[in-house]
């Protein structure tokens, strides 16, 4: 069974970046998509990228293209998400998925807040 | 880009009561590729149907899906206490991006 495990929690500057990580255990790492999803604080669900790692090929969402790097490390079963040019809008948790394409998601990992403060 | 309007915002309703929730498409969602979450404070969403009408492994009954084209539901049949929560539909047929709706906050009444 898969499971999905994140990185803690982080606080950052206004203008810096963070790279959060997710960490899959169970099933085979390399044979399905993984996505990122994000929830300002009392706000919905936004998408942001997806990546299939046997391919290191990733898709962004427009609202994010240019700030949001998704990679994956197969040794590790690790995929990163990276943010850049960090604003307080940004502040959210920011969830990893297993899905993406045209697969639902399924598990989800526990969520990681990132708080943009100065 | 599909997007997913969720109705009504909130909905009050006692224990053991009917619940509707209603998720439109601006577009046909191919395939009926739409799936229901249920999310509750301070976790991760879960995953509660697929397919617009399968239930996930390990849903109880009293929940149920259907629809197609552009208008979907999900039906909780009797709230349990555990069901109060917020839910959100998402396409995942025209993909990128998924997209998802505004949430559903089901509240007792």
């Amino acid at each position: 069974q898969v499971q999905l495990v994140q990185s803690g929690a982080e606080v950052k500057k206004p203008g810096s970046s963070v790279k959060v990580s997710c960490m899959s255990s169970g099933g085979t790492f390399n044979s399905y998509t993984i996505s990122w999803v994000r929830q300002a604080p009392g706000q919905g669900l936004e998408w942001m990228g997806k990546i299939i790692p046997v391919l290191s090929v990733a898709n962004y969402a427009q609202r994010f293209q240019g700030r949001v790097t998704i990679t994956a490390d197969t040794s590790t079963s690790t995929v990163y998400m990276e943010l850049t040019s960090l604003r307080s809008e940004d502040t959210a948790v920011y969830y990893c998925a297993r899905g993406g394409g045209r697969v639902w998601l399924d598990p989800w990992g526990q969520g990681t807040l990132v708080t943009v403060s100065s | 880009e599909i997007v997913l309007t969720q109705s009504p915002g909130t909905l009050s309703l006692s224990p053991g009561e009917r619940a509707t929730l209603s998720c439109r498409a601006s577009q046909r969602v191919s395939s009926n590729y739409l799936a229901w979450y249920q999310q509750k404070p301070g976790q991760a969403p879960r995953l509660l149907m697929t397919g617009a009408s399968s239930r996930a492994t390990g849903i109880p009954d009293r929940f149920s899906g259907s629809g197609s084209g552009t208008d979907f539901t999900l039906t909780i049949s009797r709230l349990e206490p555990e069901d109060f929560a917020v839910y959100y539909c998402q396409q995942y047929g025209s993909s990128p991006p998924l997209t998802f709706g505004g949430g559903t906050k089901v509240e007792i009444k």
